[in-house]
């Protein structure tokens, strides 16, 4: 089975800190995602990663960044942490080796900002 | 519009019934097509995916592709209370293997 496990399951960080939110899966994929997710707006794709040291902006980058320097980890960052990044933080991987290139989830991360 | 529209819901189904949950996107050039299911305060579970027009069963449950209405579906026969959950469909469009999520639509299975 595909495991993607997240370093945190909830945090409480302050307005202005830096935040580290890591993420790590043990199939060998290629591709790893970033998602945001609030409510009435569902899933929003942050960033990605096709390749180790390879990233593509998705569909809501500002404020964001992500480090890929080993294959089976992918970082996501935010460098001055805001009250409207306040959310449910989700990482998925998938195989460009598979058909489908289906995306597995991690369990999430739930973020406050205060 | 939205890229992947689904009806919020709540979609409310009495136990042992057929839910039937839908999709519409607007990327006629989409080749895959998934369902994810999302219990509350956890991450997305595959449940299918589906990229051939027509129908693919899983157990209970049923997707549906019709790639020139750009439509697709899911069913779940005799849903039982622990179906209910909010459903994703999701769209594998573009390059880089990108996925395009729905809203979602939250099931509501009562006994």
């Amino acid at each position: 089975d595909v495991k993607v496990t997240q370093s945190s399951r909830y945090l409480v960080k302050r307005t202005g800190e830096k935040v580290f939110l890591e993420c790590v899966q043990d199939m060998d994929h290629e591709n790893m995602f970033w998602y945001r997710q609030d409510p009435g707006l569902g899933l929003r794709l942050i960033y990605f990663s096709y390749d180790v040291k390879m990233k593509e902006k998705g569909d809501i980058p500002e404020g964001y960044s992500v480090s890929r320097e080993k294959k089976e980890r992918f970082s996501l960052i935010l460098e001055s942490a805001s009250t409207n990044q306040t959310s449910m933080y989700l990482c998925a991987s998938s195989s460009s080796a598979e058909t489908q290139e289906t995306q597995y989830f991690g369990p999430g991360t739930r973020l406050l900002v205060l | 519009q939205k890229e992947v529209e689904q009806n919020s819901g709540p979609l409310s189904v009495p136990e042992g019934a057929i839910a039937s949950l839908n999709c519409t996107y607007s990327d006629r050039g989409s080749q895959s097509f998934f369902w994810y299911r999302q219990y509350s305060g956890k991450s997305p579970e595959l449940i299918m995916f589906i990229y051939s027009n027509g129908d693919k069963e899983d157990g209970r449950f049923t997707a549906q592709l019709n790639k020139a209405s750009q439509y697709v579906s899911l069913l779940i026969r005799d849903s039982q209370p622990s179906d209910s959950a909010t459903y994703l469909c999701a769209v594998l469009t573009g390059g880089y293997n990108k996925l395009i999520f729905g809203a979602g639509t939250r099931l509501a299975v009562h006994p």
